[in-house]
């Protein structure tokens, strides 16, 4: 069975660092691209940053571009997102995904619980 | 950045059928394969079609996807309470090298 569960979510306050984890098993880790899929409370979804399988390429939404850094530990079938400066803006669950290839361009199939990062003072 | 236009709101009585769209552009859609995701109240979402109009192993083909040049369209036939849900079209735009999703729409059962 496919499982993703993240981890690292929590209150922050603005400009602080968040590190976000997402353990995946069931699957061949490196044989796939991940995405981070975020969702600010009541709203829609929102593409946050994507990774392909032997972290050569990766890929950000102007929104995070810059602050935050999509990571993976391949031999720990692991995926990272840290979060720096950040902001009210960024509110919302965090969402670990797959893709269905080895290549970070979406579709993903396969979706963790969801991890509440809040921001606030 | 760019984003994909779904209606707000759809909704139709049980056994109906319901349309949702999702526009965008040359560099996306026009471009790219769309998918779809349904997002049942309180849960994470789930692939419903990917490459325009292919259905994973256990999606019901009361769900069907289609595509014509910058548009997309998720048709849902033979409608059910549990249908009720959020719905999202998405899928890579080339020029941005972005993910990108719809805006999302709720559907409801009469």
């Amino acid at each position: 069975e496919v499982q993703l569960v993240e981890s690292g979510g929590g209150l922050v306050q603005p400009g602080r660092s968040l590190r976000l984890s997402c353990a995946v098993s069931g699957f061949t880790f490196d044989d796939y691209a991940m995405h981070w899929v975020r969702q600010a409370p009541g709203k829609g979804l929102e593409w946050v940053s994507g990774i392909n399988w032997n972290s050569s390429e990766m890929a950000y939404a102007d929104s995070v571009k810059g602050r935050f850094t999509i990571s993976r530990d391949n031999a720990k079938n692991s995926l990272y997102l840290q979060m720096n400066n950040l902001g009210l803006g960024d509110t919302a669950f965090y969402y670990c995904a797959k893709d269905v290839s080895r290549w970070a361009l979406l579709p993903v199939d396969c979706w963790g619980q969801g991890s509440l990062v809040t921001v606030s003072s | 950045q760019s984003v994909l236009t779904q209606p707000p709101s759809v909704s139709a009585a049980p056994g109906q059928k319901v349309t949702i769209s999702c526009s965008g552009s040359s560099s996306n859609i026009g471009n790219n394969y769309v998918s779809w995701y349904q997002q049942l109240p309180g849960t994470a979402p789930k692939l419903l079609i990917c490459e325009n109009n292919q259905r994973p192993s256990g999606i019901p083909d009361r769900f069907s996807g289609s595509k014509s040049g910058t548009s997309a369209t998720l048709g849902i036939t033979g409608l059910q309470t549990g249908d009720e849900a959020d719905y999202y079209c998405a899928t890579w735009d080339t020029s941005q090298s972005v993910g990108v999703f719809g805006t999302g729409t709720k559907v409801t059962v009469l």
